[in-house]
């Protein structure tokens, strides 16, 4: 199957400071990526959806401000948490798709001090 | 709206099939997702079935979809410890791609 790789695989920061997450496809181009976020023991919850070249599409309750999306190439996309506060400690994850089949990334744990 | 519903935990002893329910409500899903996840891991697509086909098998892995009542089911044959993981059901109800999950599956395997 297709790879889609996150970086960092786990990041501890400050409360205030900002940190930034990559996704990669690194056998395919993917004009679409998704990213997720996941609480222990729950499901995961689709954040947004980023489109290369445009902005990103968020769903509702996921605030835009906070949580920048960036698509500038066919195969990266990140995600940047601003201002990250205890509460936006979490898994997060990524995923693209070559077709109809989507691929995850390994996720990124992000923990907040 | 758009749910999807799964039982939350499934024990089996070694050697036996497991089986995994889930039920979704988007009839216009186009494909259906299975996905494991270990600790702490990504999630690992397993197999899927389009929207058109009753039962796909792919080694010790049977999904079946009864699409009329909107149930996917997935088994394992020969289940062993290394199966035991969370197992993630998924609809996919547009061209867009974006995916809903259930609540994951915490699938135990005993010895």
């Amino acid at each position: 199957g297709a790879v889609v790789s996150q970086h960092p695989s786990w990041v501890i920061c400050k409360s205030g400071t900002s940190v930034k997450i990559e996704c990669r496809s690194l056998d395919f181009q993917a004009t679409t990526m998704f990213w997720y976020r996941q609480f222990p023991k729950q499901s995961l919850m689709l954040m947004a959806t980023s489109n290369e070249g445009s902005k990103a599409t968020y769903e509702q309750g996921v605030e835009k401000d906070k949580f920048l999306i960036n698509h500038a190439s066919l195969t990266l996309s990140t995600l940047t948490v601003t201002s990250a506060h205890p509460e936006d400690s979490s898994f997060y994850i990524c995923s693209a798709r070559p077709n109809y089949e989507q691929y995850f990334g390994p996720g990124t744990r992000l923990t907040v001090t | 709206g758009e749910d999807v519903e799964q039982s939350l935990f499934l024990s089996v002893r070694e050697g036996d099939s497991s089986v995994i329910n889930c039920t979704y409500t988007d009839s216009s899903s186009t494909y259906l997702y299975w996905y494991k996840q270990e600790p702490g891991a990504g999630l690992q697509l397993l197999t899927y079935i389009f929207s058109n086909m009753d039962m796909k098998q792919d080694q010790r892995l049977t999904v079946l979809l009864n699409k009329k009542d909107k149930h996917l089911s997935l088994r394992i044959a020969d289940t062993q410890t290394g199966d035991s993981a969370i197992y993630f059901c998924a609809e996919a109800p547009s061209q867009g791609g974006k995916l809903i999950f259930g609540q994951g599956t915490e699938l135990s395997v005993k010895p």
